[in-house]
């Protein structure tokens, strides 16, 4: 099965330094990789993708990822972050058990920007 | 353009009590899903319509149908509610393709069941 793993439930980041999320991925063939947000009370909305190219993905709001196949990881980062950008992180991947482009979210990671 | 939109934002239920989740799209999208997320475990879904007229189920489907009603519209309806389904209800949809498509997600809806 496809899957990804967010291994930190919290990450507390002071305002104005870079910040990382993490996620590692299990898959067999090609990965495609997604990460979404999640603001209080509000949908998720989607941030960046891979799907093939560059390992590094730019995405909304200052985000990038960087995609590693020998690390099967995919962490976003920001080089500064805002207090804004707190709220919960989902990294996600396509499950191709599901015949219609369904994905399979890991747990989450809660990001705290302190001023 | 609305996006997706749910319809309740909020619903208590009695156990054993039915209830039908609405979702609605205005983006022309082919796939559409319905995901529950409960605090520590992400979003799972539940049931998901690749297009218009199929429906399958997903990681968590029991308890649960689903109908797609055209091409804009996916329900999820609870039966027999339980307080196992007390959780936070996410509808989503997309263009799916070869393109992967990202997915757009509607605000939830909030259930409780008692």
């Amino acid at each position: 099965a496809q899957s990804v793993a967010q291994p930190e439930d919290q990450v507390n980041v002071a305002e104005g330094n870079p910040l990382t999320v993490k996620c590692t991925y299990s898959v067999s063939g090609n990965p495609y990789l997604f990460w979404y947000v999640q603001y209080p009370n509000r949908g998720l909305q989607f941030l960046l993708k891979y799907i093939t190219g560059d390992n590094l993905v730019k995405g909304s709001y200052g985000f990038e990822a960087e995609f590693n196949k020998s690390q099967t990881s995919f962490h976003l980062k920001k080089p500064s972050a805002l207090v804004s950008d707190s709220a919960l992180y989902f990294c996600a991947v396509r499950d191709i058990g599901y015949s219609g482009y369904a994905l399979n979210f890991g747990k989450g990671t809660s990001l705290l920007v302190t001023p | 353009n609305a996006g997706v939109t749910q319809t309740p934002k909020f619903q208590v239920l009695k156990t054993g009590q039915s209830m039908t989740l609405q979702c609605a799209q205005d983006m022309n999208h082919n796939s559409m899903y319905w995901y529950r997320q409960d605090p520590g475990m992400g979003l799972r879904l539940i049931y998901y319509s690749a297009s218009e007229g199929t429906t399958d189920k997903g990681e968590v489907p029991n308890g649960y149908n689903v109908s797609r009603l055209n091409k804009r519209e996916f329900s999820l309806r609870l039966e027999s509610a339980a307080p196992s389904q007390t959780s936070v209800y996410f509808c989503a949809s997309t263009l799916a393709g070869p393109s992967y498509n990202e997915q757009f997600f509607g605000p939830g809806t909030r259930l409780t069941v008692l």
